[in-house]
């Protein structure tokens, strides 16, 4: 399974854009890219995915690489409630639908 | 839409005792749910993917007697922890797959934390 690499935490303020990096050298082609968060005690968040366009949703923008080996999860004006773990997981559009969960990137929001 | 329950959210037991969590999908229907766990402070780690209909495939190193796993319904999984010991104890997640946007996409329940005394 192809892994990723995020960094173990990142500290943001309220009201300002966050830029999530997150590394898959050894991605392939038919692999997308999910992004998902999880606050304490809660199960995971679903927040966007994308296979090798940009994508956009009411949560997030996702930017992806032209060479997709990295991706940029980007939260528009960071809240307090967007403090959380924040996981980059590729996954086969094929028939394993498996997610291979690593350590994520702890985001913290200061007021 | 996309919403997953479980119940209950938490659990007490005592040792030697089994556990039942239920895992629903509400408004869309799973053909496949998987049942993950989670100690303080660490990752997401896959135990079993249930399919609808057939038995659930187990990852490495669980134990299939011990987590047993129907799943019955297009809605519905449920993941019984059999003759608990306290290293049970443990965070357990369930979620539901749905196919959007070409892949499948897994949405996740608010976790049952079950704690074995």
């Amino acid at each position: 399974d192809a892994k990723t690499t995020q960094p173990n935490s990142m500290e943001s303020n309220e009201e300002e854009p966050v830029h999530l990096p997150c590394n898959h050298s050894t991605i392939s082609g038919t692999d997308y890219i999910h992004w998902y968060r999880q606050l304490p005690s809660q199960g995971p968040e679903y927040v966007i995915h994308g296979l090798t366009s940009n994508v956009n949703n009411r949560m997030a923008s996702l930017a992806i690489a032209e060479d997709r080996k990295s991706s940029t999860l980007i939260l528009h004006r960071a809240t307090l409630r967007d403090a959380a773990v924040y996981y980059c997981i590729l996954s086969d559009a094929g028939n394993n639908r498996k997610l291979i969960w690593g350590l994520g990137t702890s985001l913290a929001v200061n007021p | 839409g996309a919403v997953v329950s479980q119940h209950p959210s938490r659990v007490i037991c005592k040792s030697g005792t089994s556990v039942k969590i239920e895992c629903r999908s509400l408004d869309f229907q799973a053909t496949t749910m998987f049942w993950y766990r989670q100690f303080p402070k660490q990752s997401l780690m896959l135990m079993a993917t249930s399919n609808e209909g057939s038995k659930a495939t187990y990852e490495q190193g669980v134990e299939k007697d011990k987590f047993l796993i129907n799943h019955a319904s297009l809605t519905l999984s449920t993941l019984t922890v059999t003759s608990a010991h306290p290293e049970d104890s443990s965070f357990y997640i369930c979620s539901a797959s749905s196919r959007q946007g070409g892949t499948d996409t897994q949405y996740f329940g608010p976790g049952t934390r079950l704690t074995v005394l």
